[in-house]
């Protein structure tokens, strides 16, 4: 399995960037995709994930990116997204994705994760 | 939400030591807890789910133990490989919340 995030780089504030997630050897519709973040020299954060198809493809956030940040999955492409809107200096960070094991909508652990990719907000 | 605490924050041992550390729930969470390996400049690494199941291909020095609000995570036998950060992460509830984590150094 290969999880491989790309899209990352330098970006104003206030400004938007997307984010890729492509994964081979993975059996993609049957998991969720999630993404997280860590900060310089900080700790993991959960950012949000998109379950899959059998559950609608809902999704959930993190409170400190609910209405600026939209996750979305190509099941065709095996492919998930992270539309960055309205970022800000406090959404620098490397932004990982995971494939994430469900059992009944409920997203338990992370098995499989992306190098990362980094992206900065600055001016 | 619910807060992860573990501790200690870091923690140094000699190769061959068994290494114990910990990871407390604000709240009840049953089993639903995780350990990742973090080592640096890399990815996160599943080890144990569901608090005491072992991920595939991960070594048997590992393992993990506890329920409701209190956790232990275990190397039986510490290797110079396994020099990481240790994270715990609970999906009880959303949203999923981790540890701060526990950097293991090699004394």
């Amino acid at each position: 399995v290969q999880v491989v995030e790309s899209g990352g780089g330098l970006v104003q504030p206030g400004r938007s960037l997307r984010l890729s997630c492509t994964t081979s050897g993975l059996t993609f519709g049957d998991y969720a995709m999630s993404w997280f973040r860590q900060a310089p020299g900080k700790g993991l954060e959960w950012v949000g994930f998109i379950r899959s198809k059998d559950y609608d493809g809902t999704t959930e956030y993190a409170a400190s990116v609910k209405g600026r940040f939209t996750i979305l999955r190509d099941d065709f492409k095996t492919t998930a997204y992270l539309q960055m809107n309205s970022l800000k200096t406090e959404d620098t960070a490397v932004y990982y994705c995971s494939s994430g094991s469900m059992i009944f909508g409920v997203v338990r652990y992370f098995d499989y994760w992306g190098q990362g990719t980094l992206v900065s907000v600055s001016s | 939400d619910i807060q992860m605490t573990q501790s200690p924050s870091s923690l140094s041992a000699s190769v061959g030591d068994r290494v114990t550390f910990t990871c407390q729930a604000s709240q009840g969470i049953s089993k639903y807890l995780n350990w990742y390996q973090q080592k640096p400049g890399k990815a996160p690494k599943l080890v144990i789910y569901d608090a005491s199941n072992l991920e595939r291909e991960v070594p048997s020095r590992f393992s993990g133990s506890g329920s409701g609000t209190h956790f232990t995570f275990t190397i039986s036998s510490l290797q110079a490989e396994d020099i990481a950060t240790y994270y715990c992460q609970q999906y009880e509830n959303l949203p999923i919340t981790f540890g701060q984590g526990t950097r293991l150094e090699i004394k």
